[in-house]
């Protein structure tokens, strides 16, 4: 079956230090999202890509970078780790550019920033 | 700016019963709200999407209605099971950039 990995489950890191967090979808989506979800807010988009070499910013994009080599993998990007970037990460993948496309979830990354 | 609201007080409700999850939006009517499934240390998972025009969605023991007089989004869980007890999130596009737009989710806990 068709599904979207991410990896690691659970890291640790300190502040300063650039971070990967791995995103892997088999659909053949060509529409990737990167989100972060904290207590008290909503899923909050941090980039997307709409197909390889492509990628755009969302609304917390500060911070993160994305980039698109092939259709599978949406690898995010956290350059000099900070506190404020505690958080759970998902990644998503959709079929279509319509944004009113169901999203397809990986598990999420349990990132912590000591 | 468009904002969407869901109860944040968790819902208890007994096995059997009927589970009714509110999502209530502000400023104009989306074209497409969509509902999705999160369990704990999970990733969310798409339910239903109910468009703009369409007055009621149904699967299985899940209905969604959509109500733009009231900017109101219902999610019922009829025949509820302990295995429904999980957070639900709804989520519709909004704003100019055209980009979905999530609640905080209301967790529901079914007891046997």
């Amino acid at each position: 079956d068709a599904e979207i990995t991410q990896s690691p489950r659970h890291k640790i890191t300190e502040t300063g230090r650039q971070v990967t967090l791995a995103c892997h979808q088999t659909w053949n989506h060509n529409n990737m999202f990167w989100y972060r979800q904290d207590l008290g807010h909503g899923l909050r988009l941090i980039h997307y890509s709409y197909g390889v070499q492509d990628t755009n910013k969302g609304e917390v994009s500060d911070g993160y970078s994305v980039s698109r080599s092939n259709t599978e993998d949406l690898p995010l990007t956290l350059e000099s780790a900070a506190s404020s970037q505690t958080s759970v990460y998902f990644c998503a993948s959709s079929e279509s550019r319509q944004w009113s496309e169901k999203l397809f979830f990986g598990s999420g990354t349990q990132l912590s920033v000591l | 700016s468009q904002k969407i609201e869901q109860n944040s007080e968790a819902l208890n409700i007994q096995e059997g019963k009927t589970a009714t999850l509110t999502c209530n939006y502000t400023n104009y009517s989306p074209a497409y709200l969509q509902w999705y499934r999160q369990d704990p240390g999970r990733g969310p998972v798409f339910l239903l999407l109910i468009r703009e025009n369409e007055k009621e969605k149904r699967k299985e023991r899940l209905k969604v209605t959509f109500d733009t007089t009231l900017k109101q989004s219902l999610f019922h869980i009829t025949a509820s099971q302990p295995a429904d007890s999980a957070t639900y999130l709804c989520a519709f596009i909004g704003g100019n950039n055209r980009k979905l737009i999530w609640g905080l989710g209301t967790s529901l806990a079914v007891n046997p």
